[in-house]
């Protein structure tokens, strides 16, 4: 079955810049998503369609996806920005798959 | 704005049944087509289910086929998830969410089911 692999966790300070991957076979010929959960919050849409931004979502989010990987950054990270981030995709046109979930830690 | 909004969660014994509700509003349900997401308590999202937007193709994690049902009302702005023969490990924050092209762009507050055991 298709699954998505992500880092369970990232750490960094605040000002640096945060990649993180998800993994997947062949997952430039999918779109991806990718949404941010805070803390006791539901989840919300941060990227779709590989690398667009919904209206509200900050510049400094920013996606690709090429090849097997995906990549989320976020340039000159904010003590805000710590949450979860998880990837989607869809399989075989008819399930959503989500990543794992990388919880991000602004230190 | 999008507004989605889950109720009928609850403390249920295992093999017990329990519906969840989805209520939407802002916009017009039976324009989408909509999803259910489950999260259990320290653990990522895991996708349980999917309608269309007219009911007529449904799609379930393997991990519930058979077991649970989506169902929707578009003349109530409602979706709903029937959980029949509840086990321990349904235990999870339930969501739903609005699917727009390939992603789930508005998602509900949640609504708790917890076995008893």
């Amino acid at each position: 079955s298709f699954e998505l692999t992500q880092p369970p966790s990232v750490s960094l300070s605040p000002g640096q810049t945060a990649i993180i991957t998800c993994s997947g076979d062949l997952l430039g010929d999918r779109h991806v998503s990718w949404y941010q959960q805070k803390p006791g919050q539901s989840p919300v849409l941060l990227m779709y369609q590989d690398s667009k931004r919904p209206s509200g979502i900050p510049e400094r989010f920013s996606a690709s996806n090429s090849g097997s990987t995906a990549t989320l950054t976020i340039s000159g990270t904010q003590a805000l920005d710590e949450a979860d981030y998880y990837c989607q995709a869809w399989d075989r046109g008819t399930d959503v798959v989500f990543g794992g979930g990388t919880k991000l830690t602004v230190l | 704005q999008v507004q989605l909004v889950e109720s009928g969660g609850g403390v249920v014994q295992p093999g017990r049944s329990l519906r969840l509700s989805c209520a939407a509003s802002a916009f017009t349900l039976g324009n989408y087509a909509m999803h259910w997401v489950r999260q259990a308590p320290g653990k990522g999202l895991e996708w349980v289910a999917f309608i269309s937007y007219d009911g007529s193709d449904e799609y379930y994690a393997h991990s519930v086929e058979g077991r649970f049902t989506v169902s929707r009302e578009n003349s109530k702005n409602s979706l709903y998830l029937q959980i029949n023969s509840l086990r321990v490990e349904d235990t999870a924050v339930y969501y739903c969410a609005r699917e727009a092209g390939s992603s789930l762009d508005n998602w509900g507050q949640g609504t708790l089911v917890a076995d008893s055991s």
